[in-house]
């Protein structure tokens, strides 16, 4: 199993710019979500999904779309990059069954930088 | 929704000795617990767990310690070697049966000098 990836590993964008995160499982997991992190900062909730067509807003959702057409499938749009945006993007999964316990897993992340 | 803080932001210690790092959550029904340890330039993985229904759980050298009535959880690490230097999270697992999301803390940095 690749377990959790995401393209590219680094972008940069300019100002206005929109581009998607890709981010793709193959673990079967129901849940799926997206985190950026800031420079000495912690991990703060963009968007999650439970499942194929729902979706929902977390911490910051505000500048960022997402979708959730497939189960394994959670891209995650920028539709006017802002400098605000520069971050690093984790997509991550988790299997809700058993109680709701089960670990999550993180993608390598994706480096933004917004010019 | 969940609000977790994590103490100390920073933390050093000399090679051999123990490190604590604390979390306090505000939400009285979060039930899971998990730790994670990111090193410089990698993604988060998970280092340890426990539940709600646990006081307390243990693997080698790393413990987590869960207070339910204070709403707070706390990782100790003994012996720590330099390989332990990295930034560690704490989250708390909230949500309704509609959803389950985790929360992250701030994270520490734990330095170990050899």
């Amino acid at each position: 199993n690749a377990g959790v990836t995401q393209t590219p590993k680094f972008q940069v964008l300019k100002t206005g710019q929109s581009m998607t995160l890709q981010c793709a499982q193959d673990m079967n997991h129901e849940y799926m979500s997206w985190y950026r992190q800031d420079p000495g900062m912690g991990l703060r909730l963009i968007h999650y999904s439970v499942g194929a067509g729902i979706t929902d807003q977390g911490e910051v959702p505000n500048g960022y779309n997402v979708s959730r057409s497939t189960t394994e499938d959670f891209p995650l749009r920028l539709l006017s990059a802002a400098p605000s945006q520069t971050s690093v993007y984790f997509c991550a999964s988790r299997d809700p069954s058993g109680g709701s316990y089960n670990e999550q897993f993180f993608g390598p992340g994706t480096r933004l930088t917004v010019l | 929704g969940e609000n977790v803080e994590q103490h100390p932001s920073t933390l050093s210690v000399q090679e051999g000795d123990s490190a604590v790092i604390k979390c306090t959550y505000s939400d009285s029904a979060s039930n899971y617990f998990p730790w994670y340890k990111q090193e410089l330039g990698k993604r988060p993985q998970l280092i340890i767990d426990i539940r709600s229904n646990v006081g307390e759980k243990k693997d080698q050298r790393i413990a987590v310690t869960l207070n339910k009535t204070a709403k707070h959880f706390s990782l100790h690490i003994t012996e720590t070697q330099p390989e332990d230097s990295a930034v560690y999270f704490c989250a708390a697992l909230w949500g309704d049966n509609a959803g389950n999301m985790l929360t992250f803390g701030g994270g520490t940095r734990l330095m170990v000098k050899p």
